[in-house]
């Protein structure tokens, strides 16, 4: 049972645009979520997070949307470099719990000069 | 600190062959995690400790893997009489037990079982 979904295994988008990553999950009992961002070689890196009391969270280029109703978040890169692209996981927690996290499948992003 | 370090990176190993891993944490996180991420899936969790007690194993960590974290530092996992459907990069985090930015993770040790 795979409860949280990237339902796009790749993407790509020519530098300077907007990257949207998507990510639906079906468990309404979790409540705060992550982005990860791996390179090749790499483990995961924590890129943002967002808590369910939220719809929006941004840092920079980078800007989380939750749509709660929807289970459904998504991920937008402005502008989008070269060095964005990687493998982008979501990952979604209940954090009355274990604060242990669920991966989605990933979605490679590949933006192109 | 130099982050959570894994080792080996990368095990070759013959079916039936026990393999051991390696994991150190971050000194102050009192959460280690350890997930398996096979191709084209994302990390997939199979078991986690608070300091030295292992509080929660997956249902894919068969009788055949067991982990442990002695004195709640290090880690190890191993994998008795590997088979060839163990073949994954088996991951590391560590976190404070409280953490909004997550995990930190390691790079991973890639197994290979032949």
């Amino acid at each position: 049972d795979q409860q949280v979904k990237q339902n796009s295994p790749s993407l790509s988008v020519q530098e300077g645009r907007i990257s949207i990553l998507n990510c639906d999950y079906t468990n309404s009992m979790f409540d705060y979520f992550l982005w990860y961002k791996k390179y090749p070689a790499e483990g995961p890196t924590f890129l943002i997070s967002i808590s369910s009391i939220k719809d929006k969270n941004e840092d920079g280029r980078f800007t989380v949307f939750l749509n709660k109703s929807a289970k459904h978040l998504s991920l937008h890169i402005v502008p989008s470099q070269p060095g964005d692209s990687a493998v982008y996981f979501c990952a979604a927690s209940a954090t009355s719990g274990t604060y242990k996290y669920i991966f989605g499948t990933g979605t490679r992003l590949k933006v192109l000069a | 600190d130099t982050g959570v370090s894994q080792n080996p990176r990368h095990k070759i190993t013959k079916r039936g062959q026990n393999v051991t891993f390696r994991c150190d944490p971050i000194s102050e996180h009192n959460r280690l995690y350890w997930y398996r991420q096979t191709l084209g899936q994302g990390p997939e969790f199979l078991t986690y400790f608070q300091n030295e007690a292992q509080l929660e194993k997956s249902r894919l960590l068969s009788d055949r893997f067991s982990a442990e974290r002695p004195k709640g530092s290090f880690s190890t996992l191993e994998i008795q009489r590997t088979e060839q459907g163990d073949s994954a990069m088996y991951l590391c985090a560590s976190s404070l037990e409280v953490s909004p930015t997550g995990y930190t993770f390691g790079s991973g040790t890639r197994l290979t079982v032949v």
